[in-house]
């Protein structure tokens, strides 16, 4: 159990578009979800948390209009990269809490190659 | 920022030999966890330790978590080819995680 899944795994797209992320906990409901970005070589670094029904809380400099969060249910989160630009490329990481573990049990998808060209 | 420094940064050792990975932070932590990734993939929790001075085995690995719970090690004992990966500590406070700068660590055969 606790899946977690991402779509695409990989996309590339031109500077200038726009671009939606899939985050989907497959077999349970997800209390909150959290978005990380990883650039090559480098850890892992969160972007934002997300509750279900309610706005994103993001982290110090990162950008909430240009990195569009909406938790539209108990499992699914969207990420939309918007405007993207080359050094937006990287590596998109989404995680999930189960409503019916400890709070700080995270369940991680594997992950979004981004490419903008 | 709430630093997590991990040393070394890359390890390349020849197989059956022993390592230790480092994870330090001048912050406390309620409880401190270990991850590993491999290329493409998301990162996999392999232990969460939660009492200062909490030591975990699992198998081969054994964790560590410093008595005042700022600290942590990653021991592995006998390494093999498949451990190869990065390996990532990661603090916990709340529902927050904050991941440490990483290890790459490479087996050779």
């Amino acid at each position: 159990g606790a899946v977690v899944s991402q779509h695409p795994s990989r996309v590339i797209c031109k500077s200038g578009t726009s671009v939606k992320i899939e985050c989907r906990s497959l077999d349970f409901q997800a209390t909150t979800m959290f978005w990380y970005r990883q650039f090559p070589k480098q850890s892992l670094m969160l972007m934002a948390t997300s509750n279900e029904g309610s706005k994103a809380t993001y982290e110090q400099g990162v950008e909430k209009d240009k990195f569009l969060i909406n938790h539209a249910s108990l499992t699914l989160s969207t990420l939309t990269v918007t405007s993207a630009h080359p050094e937006d490329s990287s590596f998109y990481i989404c995680s999930a809490t189960p409503r019916w573990g400890s709070y700080n049990e995270q369940f991680f998808g594997p992950g979004t190659r981004l490419t903008v060209l | 920022t709430q630093l997590l420094e991990q040393s070394p940064q890359f390890l390349s050792i020849q197989e059956g030999e022993n390592l230790t990975v480092y994870c330090n932070s001048s912050s406390v932590f309620s409880s401190l966890q270990w991850y590993r990734q491999e290329p493409g993939e998301g990162p996999v929790l392999l232990v969460t330790v939660v009492t200062g001075g909490e030591v975990k085995k699992l198998k081969r690995l054994t964790f560590q978590f410093g008595d005042a719970r700022k600290d942590s090690s990653l021991h592995i004992t006998a390494a093999q080819p498949g451990d190869t990966g990065l390996y990532l500590c990661a603090g916990v406070r709340g529902e927050k995680l904050t991941f440490g700068t990483g290890t790459r660590l490479t087996i050779i055969p």
